[in-house]
């Protein structure tokens, strides 16, 4: 089956800098997610992204996140200024469709630690 | 806005054991409902789903029937082997409001199983 990649696996930042957490979809898939998982919590949306524009963000997605896919295969999570809140697993999705039944394809996440 | 409430792990089992693990939502409109694994060091996987009131989603041997009058989705396997240890998480995508692209995901549930 098809995979969604991610990389790094766990990233170490100290807090008040800029990190950029990477992903590669599935290469025909045309919607493109970030979700993330603080330690204990529930798994979060952030943002969803589709024909090269945001379709939906979340109260968390703020002025300090932004995405990006910059070129065909990559989609991008930008953190510009971290906090030690952002401390998380970050998921990154994709799926061909939008319908309410669509299957998502996750990667296997990135760790970010802020200190 | 949209939430789902499922059992608090972790939860420990013999192999050969029969497993439920609790799933109830809550939404405004007709989600569909997923049940997603994550295995050790992998990405989120979908295990099964369902789209409307009463189907019975089904995968390797595990169930779950989704139950619009008691808005439930409890998921079942009536024999778990130690490869079924992994992180469950309950999920909805519903189609009101315009917030189709999201998931709505549950803490999730760590299951281990032991021989």
């Amino acid at each position: 089956e098809p995979e969604v990649t991610q990389t790094p696996s766990h990233q170490v930042t100290q807090m008040g800098q800029e990190v950029i957490l990477r992903c590669v979809p599935i290469s025909n898939h045309l919607y493109f997610y970030w979700y993330r998982q603080i330690l204990g919590q529930k798994v979060e949306f952030l943002v969803s992204f589709y024909n090269n524009e945001i379709s939906e963000k979340s109260e968390i997605f703020d002025d300090q996140f932004s995405v990006e896919r910059p070129d065909g295969s990559n989609f991008t999570l930008k953190i510009r200024s971290t906090k030690l809140e952002d401390s998380a697993m970050y998921f990154c999705a994709s799926s061909q469709g939008s319908a309410t039944n669509e299957k998502l394809f996750f990667g296997s996440g990135t760790q970010l630690s802020v200190l | 806005g949209d939430s789902v409430t499922q059992m608090e792990g972790p939860v420990t089992l013999s192999e050969e054991a029969f497993l439920t693990i609790n799933c109830t939502y809550t939404a405004t409109g007709y989600p569909s409902l997923f049940w997603y694994v994550q295995y050790p060091g992998e990405g989120l996987q979908l295990l099964l789903k369902a789209t409307k009131a009463d189907d019975k989603g089904s995968n390797k041997g595990f169930e779950a029937t989704y139950r619009k009058e008691t808005t439930s989705f409890h998921l079942e396997k009536g024999s778990v082997q130690v490869s079924d240890s992994a992180v469950y998480f309950c999920a909805l995508r519903s189609n009101s409001g315009g917030s189709n692209y999201k998931l709505t995901f549950g803490k999730g549930t760590l299951l281990t199983v032991n021989p």
